[in-house]
């Protein structure tokens, strides 16, 4: 199936710094991904839909000045935390939903391993 | 917007058994449903999937079933092994452009003992 690669998979930082995290579609290209937050023992929380050259659509209560989104070609999208706090820790993933493709492969989400974010 | 409920939340099953979890949606124009495994800590991996054009779908020990009618689709997996202790998500897809998106359910926690 097609891959999904999303660095750095856990990182540790000081309140206040900003963190990037990149995703990327390895052997597809993907027109639409998609940001999650995953808290413990919970379901995926859609965070913004990512457009590849257009604004990310942003989900109701995601500050869209906190949680910056950038799908600037149609295999890299980054979300920068900025100025981070001990509440923004969490595991996030990001998705890539193939661009076109036949019918069969329509609609299907591929999954980063997931960036664990750790504010001190 | 869609909502898509998923039950039970937790379900322990002994080896060898058969285990079943259930999902219904909200939303009629919905017309793709994933099921996704996550292992702890580890990504989201799908496992199967169905459109609504079909009623049913197989793959080795995982089958599928969806009921456009009564809006529900369940899981199925049969002779379960240790190795399917997992959380499974359903999900449901409304169609429609690149505005769509995945409405995921709460998850259940499968656990399979000895």
């Amino acid at each position: 199936g097609a891959v999904v690669s999303q660095h750095p998979s856990w990182v540790i930082c000081k309140s206040g710094t900003s963190v990037k995290i990149e995703c990327r579609s390895l052997d597809f290209q993907a027109t639409t991904m998609f940001w999650y937050r995953q808290f413990p023992k919970q379901s995926l929380m859609l965070m913004a839909t990512s457009n590849e050259g257009s604004k990310a659509t942003y989900e109701q209560g995601v500050e869209k000045d906190k949680f910056l989104i950038n799908h600037a070609s149609l295999t890299l999208s980054t979300l920068t935390v900025t100025s981070a706090h001990p509440e923004d820790s969490s595991f996030y993933i990001c998705s890539a939903r193939l661009a076109g493709g036949l019918m069969i492969a329509k609609n299907i989400q591929y999954f980063g391993a997931g960036t664990r974010l750790s504010v001190l | 917007g869609e909502n898509v409920e998923q039950h039970p939340s937790t379900l322990s099953v002994q080896e060898g058994d058969s285990a079943v979890i259930k999902c219904t949606y909200s939303d009629s124009a919905s017309n793709y449903f994933p099921w996704y495994k996550q292992e702890l800590g580890k990504r989201p991996q799908l496992i199967i999937d169905i459109r609504s054009n079909v009623g049913e779908k197989k793959d080795q020990r995982i089958a599928v079933t969806l009921n456009k009618t009564a809006k529900h689709f369940s899981l199925h997996i049969t002779e379960t092994q240790p190795e399917d202790s997992a959380v499974y998500f359903c999900a449901a897809y409304p169609g429609g452009g690149t505005a769509s998106k995945l409405t995921f359910g709460t998850g259940t926690r499968l656990q399979v003992t000895l």
